[in-house]
């Protein structure tokens, strides 16, 4: 049973087009996160949702959207898409979003842009 | 502003010890340490609040000096499984977000 899962693991796309990133958590948590890695393995936190409300905003492009149907659920739907989206994007989940919560990381979804 | 990791690289021999370090410029609520093995997610190791305790998990420890805003990560007696990319993420005071340092790079040789 996987905790946090994402779909699709690799995802190549030419520049211009949009897609989309699922995540999924069996773990009950009330929050999620979206997080960048980029090449030179930098992680940084890009969106978080404590039961379905936005709560972390990071200075990401509008062309990058999060939705969260539920709060088992936080998707990520990228417009337009840039060379410099390129990235490893890693979902995670915490039990409340506190300081102290130990967060749950999903496999990673690579994105290329060609 | 993110935290800062040093060394940003450490090659060990089984057995050996290494320390790694993380330092903030911002007062800290706590600390956390994450492990990531190539290809891999990041994986959880521990997470310190301030009042200056350590916490251990297997062989590595670690300890958070909340005057200083720095933590260290100990290494004891390496093993090869600790091969990997270590990173502190750090919390601010009152707040909820995970700000990661730049990760420090691991490998243990036999």
């Amino acid at each position: 049973d996987t905790a946090v899962s994402q779909t699709p693991k690799y995802l190549v796309t030419q520049m211009g087009n949009d897609k989309s990133i699922k995540c999924e958590q069996n773990l009950g948590h009330d929050t999620m996160y979206w997080y960048k890695q980029d090449s030179k393995k930098f992680l940084k936190i890009m969106f978080s949702y404590n039961n379905k409300e936005l709560i972390i905003n990071e200075t990401v492009p509008n062309r990058f959207s999060p939705k969260s149907p539920d709060k088992a659920h936080l998707n990520l739907h990228i417009n337009s898409l840039e060379l410099g989206d390129s990235a490893v994007y890693f979902c995670a989940s915490s039990s409340v979003g506190l300081s102290t919560d130990t967060q749950y990381f999903g496999p990673g979804t690579r994105l290329t842009v060609l | 502003q993110q935290p800062v990791q040093s060394p940003q690289a450490v090659i060990l021999r089984e057995g050996e010890d290494a320390v790694i370090n993380c330092s903030s410029s911002k007062a800290l609520y706590s600390v956390h340490w994450y492990r990531q093995k190539h290809g891999e997610a990041p994986v959880f190791l521990m997470i310190l609040l301030k009042g200056g305790e350590q916490k251990g998990h297997d062989k590595i420890s670690a300890s958070f000096n909340e005057k200083k805003q720095q933590s260290s990560l100990y290494l004891t007696a390496s093993q090869l499984s600790y091969s990997g990319t270590y990173f502190c993420g750090t919390v601010k005071a009152a707040g909820n977000k995970l700000t990661f340092g730049g990760g420090t790079r691991v490998l243990v040789k036999p």
